[in-house]
């Protein structure tokens, strides 16, 4: 079976510094991987995906993620923070092809200090 | 770009109603529609999938009878929460998937809130 797992279920680093958000998956076939935000009250954007393309994805909002197949991650980070970037982030595996039930990490709420 | 619109996206209501909320994709037809839960600061919970046409498949743990889904037309699915009570407050979230090689669009979400 197929699952994911979100180290750290809150992460807080200040304005402009790094933000590494830790994902592993455990997965019996070649995965595909996803990040998504989610502000509150709100659904869930998608940021990027993993589809074997290539082991270094690029999202939206400077976000980019580095599958491992060895480690078996897909870590989350962005060089620089922004205060925008406080929401939730949620690890997302899919079995079979993308459009696949989706199972999620616990998520990371990230917190940004000015 | 793909969107998926969910109605309402706040509802209040007494014990013992029924509750029905929508989810349609404006822009797109869905052949797969899928219902989450998501309890205060946890993770989202997969509760159902939807076919257009075809009954929904459940989650193990998830009452059918409880928690009602059709899927009667490519951009419209529903989920009707039926006899709620205060331990079915929750936030609600539906995805829809134009195509199998893409990930699902999800929508907006609707707090449910059994007084």
């Amino acid at each position: 079976a197929q699952s994911v797992t979100q180290l750290g279920s809150h992460v807080s680093v200040s304005e402009g510094a790094l933000v590494l958000l830790r994902c592993n998956y455990s997965s019996s076939v070649p995965p595909y991987l996803f990040w998504y935000v989610q502000y509150p009250n709100q659904g869930l954007q998608l940021l990027l995906k993993y589809t074997s393309a290539a082991t270094l994805v690029k999202g939206i909002n400077g976000f980019e993620a580095e599958f491992k197949k060895s480690e078996t991650s897909f870590h989350l980070t962005k060089p620089s923070a922004h205060m925008s970037d406080a929401a939730e982030y949620f690890c997302a595996v899919s079995e079979g092809n993308q459009g696949g039930k989706l199972i999620f990490g616990q998520g990371t709420e990230l917190s940004v200090k000015p | 770009g793909a969107v998926v619109s969910q109605h309402p996206s706040w509802v209040i209501c007494k014990s013992g109603t029924s509750v029905k909320i929508e989810c349609r994709s404006l822009d797109f037809q869905a052949t797969t529609m899928f219902w989450y839960r998501q309890f205060p600061k946890q993770s989202l919970m997969l509760m159902a999938t939807s076919n257009e046409g075809s009954k929904a498949t459940y989650e193990q743990g998830v009452e059918k009878d409880k928690f009602l889904i059709n899927h009667a037309s490519l951009t419209l699915s529903t989920l009707t929460v039926t006899s709620a009570h205060p331990e079915d407050s929750s936030f609600y979230i539906c995805s829809a998937l134009a195509d199998p090689n893409q990930p699902q669009h999800f929508g907006d979400g609707t707090r449910l809130s059994i007084l």
